[in-house]
């Protein structure tokens, strides 16, 4: 079966500093990924996509990026954090359609705080 | 650029109420989701409907695709606290992998 991890759990950072979060799929092969936001309270803002190694699409034009150095791994990077990045930070993989999308499948999500 | 907006935004209901959440989109849709989001967690999937006024029933909850393609909505029969959470709705973007969620609806439900 598959399963998707993500780590750190939980990330106080102070503004400025650096990021990484990591995302890793096991159990399938050629996912979709996917990075997903969540301000408190709130919906989900897609952040970033990805159909295949080194192939990424960005949606929000912000202080983060994303890589995908392996297939069944995702990474999600700023150099400098703001306040505003704060927030509950979701991965989510999906099979490769042909061109369509398909179900979702979330990770447990890294909370994010920045002070 | 496509829009999905669910309403209603809260919902507070005694337990053994039913509840209804409603999504729409600005556009046609090829298909909708729906996912469960519980306190503190991860959106878990529940759901996809394909066909025009699709209805699929999961238990207590009943999921409906509108004739035109352009709403669904979710409804759940004497709700229990096990269905507190937020529901979203989900809609692909055409000829794409990205997926645009609603606003969701968070249900609160008194015991």
């Amino acid at each position: 079966s598959q399963t998707i991890h993500q780590w750190p759990a939980t990330l106080v950072q102070p503004v400025g500093s650096p990021l990484s979060l990591e995302c890793t799929v096991e159990g399938t092969s050629n996912p979709n990924l996917y990075w997903y936001r969540q301000a408190a309270g709130r919906g989900l803002q897609l952040l970033f996509y990805s159909v295949g190694i080194g192939q990424i699409s960005s949606e929000v034009p912000q202080n983060l990026s994303a890589s995908r150095p392996q297939d069944r791994q995702f990474i999600l990077s700023s150099k400098k954090l703001l306040l505003s990045d704060s927030g509950f930070y979701l991965c989510a993989w999906s099979h490769l359609g042909q061109g369509r999308a398909d179900t979702q499948y979330f990770g447990p999500g890294t909370r994010l705080t920045v002070l | 650029g496509q829009q999905v907006m669910q309403i209603p935004q809260y919902q507070h209901v005694q337990e053994g109420e039913d509840f209804t959440t409603y999504c729409n989109s600005s556009t046609t849709l090829s298909n909708i989701q729906w996912y469960k989001q519980r306190p503190g967690g991860h959106p878990v999937f529940l759901i996809q409907l394909v066909k025009s006024g699709e209805v699929k029933k999961q238990k207590r909850l009943t999921f409906q695709f509108g004739e035109a393609k352009k709403n669904s909505s979710l409804h759940i029969t004497a709700t229990q606290t096990t269905d507190v959470g937020t529901y979203f709705c989900a809609a692909p973007t055409s000829g794409t992998y990205k997926y645009i969620f609603g606003t969701g609806t968070r249900l609160k439900v008194l015991a």
